[in-house]
């Protein structure tokens, strides 16, 4: 089954404690993609990677890192969480072989910090 | 700078009404793409449909349909003989055509199916 795949689904973590949240697709989908979900603004880009090796920041990079060592994996690093970064986390992975495409996206990961 | 309007933030009908969700954007590129997403209550993220900028033929599938107009900058979702099973907070999004190629999200429309 073609999917995009995120864990943990949950996390409850503290302060400073760095943390990966995992991603990984099964599609050979180029272009992969880290979202935050906040009540009232809709989905904001963290970070973007167009194939392995490029990545590149989104609208809200601040307090996180990711890597693009493999095509299907795409790992989000926060080094040291803030109870700001509290979201609703979601990846996902499209074509990107020269035109648009939706974007598939994964289950989520909900992300508490205290 | 790309932004998507979604004035609606919640809508409750009764099932079987049609509703219509609303979607206004802004972006200064000629060529771009629009896409709907459903978010139901278990929360994944669900493709519905994507549009691109010079395709403006309204499209149905199924109860659903949408209607993009270039010339309001809007493309509104209408779902015909709404049900339960329909209830989710839906978004519109806007991606440029080339770059980094963000979904730029609306702040969601929440639809209450009531039974």
């Amino acid at each position: 089954e073609a999917q995009v795949t995120q864990n943990p689904r949950y996390l409850i973590t503290v302060t400073g404690k760095k943390l990966t949240v995992t991603c990984s697709q099964n599609m050979n989908h180029e272009y992969m993609s880290w979202y935050r979900q906040d009540p009232g603004l809709g989905l904001r880009q963290i970070y973007y990677s167009m194939n392995v090796e490029v990545t590149d920041k989104g609208d809200v990079p601040e307090g996180y890192k990711v890597s693009r060592k493999e095509k299907r994996n795409f790992p989000l690093i926060l080094e040291s969480p803030s109870p700001n970064q509290t979201s609703l986390y979601f990846c996902a992975s499209s074509p990107a072989d020269g035109g648009v495409y939706e974007q598939y996206f994964g289950p989520g990961t909900r992300l508490t910090v205290t | 700078a790309q932004k998507v309007t979604q004035a609606q933030t919640e809508i409750s009908v009764v099932e079987k009404e049609d509703v219509t969700l609303d979607c206004v954007y802004e972006t200064r590129d000629t060529t771009y793409y629009l896409f709907w997403y459903k978010q139901p209550p278990s929360g994944e993220l669900v493709f519905l449909i994507r549009r691109n900028s010079f395709d403006e033929q309204n499209e149905i599938s199924g109860r659903y349909s949408w209607n993009f107009q270039k010339s309001t900058s809007s493309f509104n979702f209408t779902i015909t003989a709404s049900q339960v099973v329909d209830s989710a907070v839906y978004f519109c999004a806007l991606s440029e055509a080339t770059g980094r190629r963000a979904l730029t999200f609306g702040s969601g429309t929440r639809l209450q199916v009531q039974p």
